[in-house]
């Protein structure tokens, strides 16, 4: 059973520049959520889509957004980039909403701003 | 407000001997507690749960304890080995709540020398 996959794995950018991130949940997964990791902040939790409505957000400014299709593959999406946007961005999949045991990762996109 | 909190960003442990990870939380609504292991360029992997009924479970060398009183949990690793260094994230959640996501301490940062 393929894992949750994240694409790219990595990507360089410029501030300014505007950016969008990948993810694919395991097959049968219906809720996907969105989380940045930062050394001084730790995991952050971005937002949750399930049936491609955004359940629950962080946060986080608007130039954050992120949306779900109906596959439940998920895209987040940065504007307006900023230097402290450099991060990994983790995306996990679980079968429902409110089941974190069922919860899994991908492993993540590295995104560095220049 | 960080309601998750691993107040040790390191740990450094001799092989064969303990590893005691600690974790804080303030939200008293938390009924799922987890903890994730992390290699760098990787995602979290999950690692034991304890749910708030409990306060112990055990899994091989990794047992959970929870004191709700105290609002603390604790991870221990007996006995420890070279490739347990990885940094450990305390992880917390409403199972079935409205929120599906996980709410993340900063994580700690094991490392096992030989």
């Amino acid at each position: 059973k393929a894992g949750v996959t994240q694409t790219p794995r990595y990507l360089i950018k410029t501030r300014g520049q505007q950016v969008t991130l990948s993810c694919s949940p395991i097959s049968g997964h219906r809720s996907v959520s969105w989380y940045q990791q930062t050394p001084g902040q730790g995991l952050q939790f971005l937002f949750e889509y399930f049936s491609e409505t955004q359940r629950n957000k962080g946060n986080f400014p608007g130039r954050f957004s992120g949306r779900q299709f109906s596959n439940s593959r998920s895209e987040m999406n940065v504007s307006t980039l900023e230097l402290g946007d450099s991060a990994l961005y983790l995306c996990a999949s679980s079968l429902d909403p409110g089941t974190p045991l069922s919860q899994h990762f991908g492993d993540g996109t590295r995104l560095s701003i220049l | 407000d960080q309601q998750v909190k691993q107040n040790s960003p390191s740990l450094s442990v001799q092989e064969g001997r303990i590893s005691i990870l600690n974790c804080d939380y303030t939200n008293s609504m938390f009924d799922y507690f987890l903890w994730y292991k992390k290699y760098p360029a990787e995602g979290p992997t999950f690692l034991i749960s304890i749910s708030s009924i409990k306060d112990k479970n055990e899994d091989g060398r990794f047992t959970v304890f929870l004191n709700k009183s105290a609002k603390h949990l604790s991870l221990h690793i007996v006995p420890s080995q070279p490739g347990d260094s990885a940094v450990y994230f305390c992880a917390a959640s409403v199972y079935g709540g409205s929120q599906g996501n996980l709410i993340f301490g900063k994580g700690t940062k094991l490392s096992v020398k030989p």
